[in-house]
């Protein structure tokens, strides 16, 4: 069964540092996204991109954060200058039709393992 | 903006016993998903609906939209130990972006 795998599953970082979060989203699905979780606490969204730009963010994807597709199939997540609270988990999510779509299960969206990333 | 709420925050049942977690929208949603995340792993879809009143079931879950489009549960019935993890509600206005619940961390003790 075809799943989505994000790399590494741990960085560890220094305060200042920047970050690279790799994903790769299921092949034949277009619309990609970044989530992130707190240990212990709720999924929040922080991007949607679709055809090669981003088509919503949340307030948390500031301008220290970007995302980039640079093949047919990696997406990154980029993280400029890391702060502690950044220490999260990041999941990256693909699905086949985009969250505009209400069709039943079209937009279900797949999960990657997640990269768990700790700023010292 | 959208705000997205479930109860209860934790639930302990015993083995057999039936589950329910509820989630309310503090706006009108255009549908709505529900997750399930084992511990230490990553949300897993288990399912979108979409219309009013809407009532799916997948086996022994149960899950509803209601009336007025702001509010959903999810019932499992006669709960086993593979049912352990934290069950997320994602709601969506229209045109937005999914919102997450907090989630309900359900235990089941053998």
């Amino acid at each position: 069964e075809p799943e989505v795998t994000q790399t590494p599953s741990h960085q560890v970082t220094q305060m200042g540092q920047e970050v690279i979060l790799r994903c790769v989203p299921i092949s034949n699905h277009l619309y990609f996204y970044w989530y992130r979780q707190i240990l212990g606490q709720k999924v929040e969204f922080l991007v949607s991109f679709y055809n090669n730009e981003i088509s919503e963010k949340s307030e948390i994807f500031d301008d220290q954060f970007s995302v980039e597709r640079p093949d047919g199939s990696n997406f990154t997540l980029k993280i400029r200058s890391t702060k502690l609270e950044d220490s999260a988990m990041y999941f990256c999510a693909s699905s086949a039709s985009g969250l505009a779509g209400s069709s039943d299960g079209y937009n279900e969206q797949f999960f990657g393992p997640g990269t768990r990333l700790t700023v010292l | 903006g959208q705000q997205v709420m479930q109860i209860p925050q934790y639930q302990h049942v015993q083995e057999g016993e039936d589950f329910t977690t509820y989630c309310n929208s503090s706006t009108t949603l255009s549908n709505i998903q529900w997750y399930k995340q084992r511990p230490g792993g990553h949300p897993v879809f288990l399912i979108q609906l979409v219309k009013s009143g809407e009532v799916k079931k997948q086996k022994r879950l149960t899950f509803q939209f209601g009336e007025a489009k702001k509010n959903s549960s999810l019932h499992i019935t006669a709960t086993q130990t593979t049912d352990v993890g934290t069950y997320f509600c994602a709601g969506r206005e229209y045109g937005q972006n999914f919102v997450f619940g907090p989630g309900t961390r359900l235990s089941v003790l053998p």
